[in-house]
């Protein structure tokens, strides 16, 4: 079946103009995460929402950033004044549910390569 | 989350089998051990979990100490398109679930 899809796969826009990135998780898959990954870093969480929920927004790096989930599906991530550190790859990935024991692996999508000039 | 310990870097001649390890010494009894890889330019792929037995798929199998404070990943015949970054992660259900990736272990497969 189709897997965890993002759009667009490649984004460069101009310091301070806003951007929206789209995740369009697994269907039926209720559990949704936001990560990055810089440049020879690491994979950072983001966000994580639960249906349309988001109980854990702790790695959100400022207040520029924002997510929202509609219908329990798709996902946009808006980074608002965006700024050369937010140079990354976002990565979405997605669950059946918030894994629980073990029973709940993450499925990643491609990733959204964002530069900021 | 657990920390989790791996080398930076491993080699691993095609054909031969890869053992990747991973110590997880702060590993609480029931955080499973979940191992992901990243191919260049790619999103990270699931491999395989464990909580305390021994796990086999057809990707790779996973070994965890009987104390759990250490896990090795293991593909039998690594091939180059292996060659990737592979995450040990042993995540705390309490936070929902979300992954915590350290630097993970670069390999690389040579012919």
């Amino acid at each position: 079946g189709a897997g965890v899809s993002q759009s667009p796969s490649n984004k460069v826009t101009e310091k301070g103009k806003d951007v929206e990135l789209r995740c369009d998780p697994i269907s039926g898959h209720t559990a949704l995460y936001w990560y990055r990954q810089s440049l020879g870093q690491g994979l950072e969480f983001l966000i994580y929402f639960q249906g349309n929920s988001a109980p854990d927004k702790s790695g959100l790096p400022s207040d520029r950033f924002s997510a929202e989930r509609t219908g329990g599906s798709v996902s946009t991530l808006t980074i608002q004044r965006t700024q050369q550190e937010d140079s990354a790859v976002y990565l979405c990935a997605s669950s059946l549910d918030p894994p629980l024991r073990g029973a709940g692996e993450q499925y990643f999508g491609p990733g959204t390569r964002l530069t900021v000039t | 989350d657990a920390k989790t310990t791996q080398p930076p870097s491993m080699d691993c001649a095609e054909g031969r089998a890869a053992n990747l390890p991973c110590n997880h010494s702060t590993i609480s009894g029931n955080e499973y051990v979940y191992w992901y890889r990243q191919i260049h330019s790619q999103g990270p792929q699931y491999i395989i979990h464990g909580l305390k037995n021994n796990e086999t798929n057809e990707m790779a199998s996973l070994i965890i100490t009987e104390d759990r404070k250490s896990s090795t990943l293991i593909l039998p015949h690594a091939t180059l398109r292996d060659t990737a970054v592979y995450y040990c992660i042993a995540p705390n259900y309490n936070q929902g679930g979300k992954l915590i990736f350290g630097q993970g272990t670069e390999l690389s497969v040579k012919p």
